[in-house]
């Protein structure tokens, strides 16, 4: 079955220090790429999405995050944190199946704490 | 303009009894999703509708789930005999077509607690 893995749980980070967030999916076939966050007490947000072309994509506030297919890989990162990015970080995968519309399988989210 | 809408944004009830939730999707999107967020099982995928047909339902944990869309807008997600495991945050999301090239936009959810 198809998952998506994502290797920190809780990450703590001073000010100013750079961020990487490693996300794994398991699916052979095509995929496009997410990235959500939720600031506290706010819904989901889109950060940043991969469909094709360039395998590095740049989102909002300064995030980015890299496509590596032969790794199965799409790690987030930010050179350097701010305190207002303490949220709760997703990585998701669009898996399209015909005519089922295209579900996101969510990784089980990285809570990012930056302390100020 | 305005985002996706969920009610209740809380809802409190009894093992046994029955729960209602609402989704109401941005204006014009013919895709909408309903997810479910817990602890210990992350975000996970209920079902799917494109206009008001379900043509992926294989998310529903049981056969006391179901759901429905009418009018390709608003969406009602039924819960029966409703079971302390079904405390969860329920998230809709809706998508202009739910193509392969569609973004997902969520709502706030409704936050479901069983006694």
């Amino acid at each position: 079955a198809q998952s998506v893995s994502q290797h920190n749980h809780h990450v703590i980070l001073s000010e100013a220090a750079s961020l990487e967030l490693g996300c794994n999916y398991s699916y052979g076939g095509t995929v496009n790429l997410f990235w959500y966050v939720q600031y506290p007490g706010q819904h989901l947000q889109l950060l940043l999405k991969y469909f094709s072309g360039d395998p590095l994509v740049k989102g909002i506030k300064g995030f980015e995050a890299e496509f590596i297919k032969s790794k199965f890989s799409f790690n987030l990162r930010k050179p350097s944190v701010q305190w207002s990015d303490t949220a709760e970080y997703f990585c998701a995968v669009n898996i399209m199946i015909y005519n089922q519309g295209g579900k996101l399988i969510f990784g089980q989210g990285t809570e990012l704490s930056v302390k100020p | 303009g305005a985002g996706v809408s969920q009610s209740p944004s809380n809802k409190v009830t009894e093992k046994g009894k029955d729960v209602e939730l609402r989704c109401d999707p941005i204006s014009g999107h013919t895709a909408l999703y309903w997810y479910r967020q817990s602890l210990g099982q992350g975000l996970e995928f209920l079902i799917y509708f494109q206009g008001n047909s379900a043509p992926d339902k294989s998310g529903l944990p049981s056969d006391r789930f179901s759901a429905e869309r009418t009018g390709g807008s608003v969406s009602t997600l039924t819960i029966q005999r409703t079971q302390q495991e079904d405390s969860a945050v329920y998230l809709c999301a809706s998508s202009p077509q739910g193509g392969r090239h569609d973004t997902q936009y969520f709502g706030p959810g409704t936050r479901l607690t069983v006694l």
